[in-house]
């Protein structure tokens, strides 16, 4: 398996714009994760999905951002408007089973977002 | 401790010396703590899942031990070599909620 892809691996926007970051999980994993890291707050969890429906939100800072996963292979984590503090990097990560458990997260290579 | 806190954030280690570093967690309910490597440039990679008190884990030269009932898991690398220069990180998984909470990381330096 090619591991999780994401795409794309740097995205540079201007404020205002809307921003679409991609996301395959590992073939037969049921659980997604999308993860945003910054200096100041380290790794943060921001959603996550058990077979394609959205489990825990409560991480996404505002309305601004959205999550779907339309089906077991893709995901995207959408930014409407960006803005500058949005500047980070979003991973996205899969595991099989109940994550919680013995179920080890494979991550993705990220997605390095600038916004000016 | 209401979070999770990882000890020291940095660390500088001469190659072939032996180290290890703290993550401290809630030590009411556990549920499981993941230990991560994490290369600069790099995405975190798994090193560890454990969810038994006094659990001991092993990956070559690096293995990890759990205490839940005082909170705290430490991670070890014996005879360090320059490819061990990362950030390691913990993670603890609420019971609560099972939202998992990452700690800042210690940076490891090997030096040669």
């Amino acid at each position: 398996d090619a591991g999780v892809i994401q795409s794309p691996r740097h995205e540079v926007t201007e404020m205002g714009q809307e921003v679409t970051l991609r996301c395959k999980p590992i073939s037969g994993h049921d659980y997604l994760f999308w993860y945003r890291q910054t200096m100041m707050r380290g790794l943060e969890l921001l959603i996550y999905f058990n077979n394609n429906v959205p489990i825990d939100d409560s991480g996404m800072p505002e309305d601004r951002f959205s999550a779907k996963m339309p089906n077991a292979s893709f995901s995207t984590l959408k930014i409407q408007p960006s803005e500058p503090r949005d500047s980070a990097v979003y991973f996205c990560a899969s595991t099989q089973g109940r994550w919680g458990g013995s179920y080890e997260q494979y991550f993705g290579p990220g997605t390095r977002l600038t916004v000016t | 401790i209401l979070n999770v806190e990882q000890s020291p954030q940095s660390l500088h280690v001469q190659e072939g010396d032996s180290t290890n570093f703290t993550c401290s967690f809630p030590s009411s309910n556990f549920y499981a703590l993941h230990w991560y490597r994490w290369e600069t440039a790099k995405s975190p990679e798994a090193l560890f899942v454990m969810t038994l008190n006094g659990d001991e884990k092993k990956k070559g030269r690096i293995s990890a031990t759990l205490n839940t009932k005082e909170g705290y898991s430490y991670l070890y690398i014996k005879g360090s070599q320059p490819e061990d220069s990362a950030t390691y990180l913990c993670a603890f998984v609420r019971p609560r909620d099972d939202k998992i909470i990452f700690g800042k990381g210690t940076r490891l330096h090997i030096l040669p």
